[in-house]
C-alpha cells in the first residue's frame, strides 16, 4: 500500500465549477502536506503548502488538511480551462523527501 | 530568474546502452534532488544533495544508477546498462534551503527517456 493514495480520475467539469480533489495518507507523523499542478510535459509546481491541519486559502484555492482522519484536500472556486492540468498532492515528515499521490487529471471544458 | 534547467529533454536508447542525464539547479540552492516519474504516477524521490554530498540514497537502484553532483551545483544521473523499465520521466528539483520551514522544490521540465 502506498502511502498516499489519490484517485487518478480523470475528472472533467464545465468552466465556473467547484471542483474538490482528495488524498489519503497513512502515516500519522507527516506534517508537511502539499498540493502540486502539473501541465503536460512540464514538471510539478507548488500551488499550496500546509503545516500540519487546517485550512489555508490562495485566491480561488483552497487547501485543507484533517489530520485526525488522515485526509486532504484541495477545492478550485471558479474552475478556468486554463486549470486543466494534474494536481499530485504530496506529503512529508520532514520537509525533504516527499510522498506523492499519483495525482489526478483534471479537465475543465469551456 | 531562472528555473531548474535540464537535458536532454528527450532520450531514446536501446536496452543495455547507457545513459545520462543533466541538471543545473536555480542558483543558490544548495538542496539537488533527482525524482523518477512513471507514467501515471507521482514522482518517487532517487536521490537527494545537500550541497556535494547525497544525504539520501537509499531508493537509488545502485546496481545500475550512478549520480553526483561536483562542486555542489550541477548533477549527472546516469544509467548503466538501461532496462526496458527505466523509460520513465527523469525531474531534477531543487530547494533554496535545508530548513524546514521553507523548503519548496522547483521542479525541472525532466528528461523523457524512452528504453526500446
Amino acid at each position: 500500500q502506498k502511502e498516499v493514495e489519490q484517485d487518478p480520475g480523470p475528472l472533467s467539469v464545465p468552466e465556473g465549477a467547484i471542483v474538490s480533489l482528495n488524498c489519503t495518507y497513512s502515516n500519522s507523523a507527516f506534517q508537511y502536506f502539499m498540493w502540486y499542478r502539473q501541465y503536460s510535459r512540464k514538471g510539478p509546481e507548488l500551488l499550496m503548502y500546509t503545516y500540519s491541519s487546517g485550512n489555508k486559502e490562495d485566491g480561488r484555492f483552497t487547501a485543507q488538511v484533517d489530520k485526525s482522519s488522515k485526509y486532504i484536500s484541495l477545492f478550485i472556486r471558479d474552475s478556468q480551462p486554463s486549470d486543466s492540468a494534474t494536481y499530485l498532492c504530496a506529503t512529508s515528515n520532514s520537509g525533504y523527501a516527499l510522498n506523492f499521490g499519483k495525482g489526478t487529471s483534471l479537465l475543465v471544458t469551456p | 530568474e531562472a528555473g531548474v534547467v535540464q537535458s536532454p529533454r528527450y532520450k531514446i536508447i536501446e536496452k543495455k546502452q547507457p545513459v545520462a542525464f543533466w541538471c543545473n539547479p536555480i542558483s543558490g540552492h544548495n538542496t539537488l534532488y533527482w525524482y523518477r516519474q512513471n507514467l501515471g504516477q507521482g514522482p518517487e524521490l532517487l536521490i537527494r544533495y545537500e550541497n556535494e554530498e547525497a544525504v539520501d540514497d537509499s531508493q537509488l537502484p545502485k546496481d545500475r544508477f550512478s549520480a553526483e553532483r561536483l562542486k555542489g551545483v550541477d548533477s549527472t544521473l546516469k544509467i548503466q546498462p538501461a532496462e526496458l523499465g527505466d523509460s520513465a520521466v527523469y525531474l531534477c528539483a531543487s530547494s533554496p534551503t535545508k530548513g524546514l520551514a521553507n523548503n519548496e522544490q522547483f521542479f525541472g521540465p525532466g528528461t523523457r527517456l524512452t528504453v526500446l
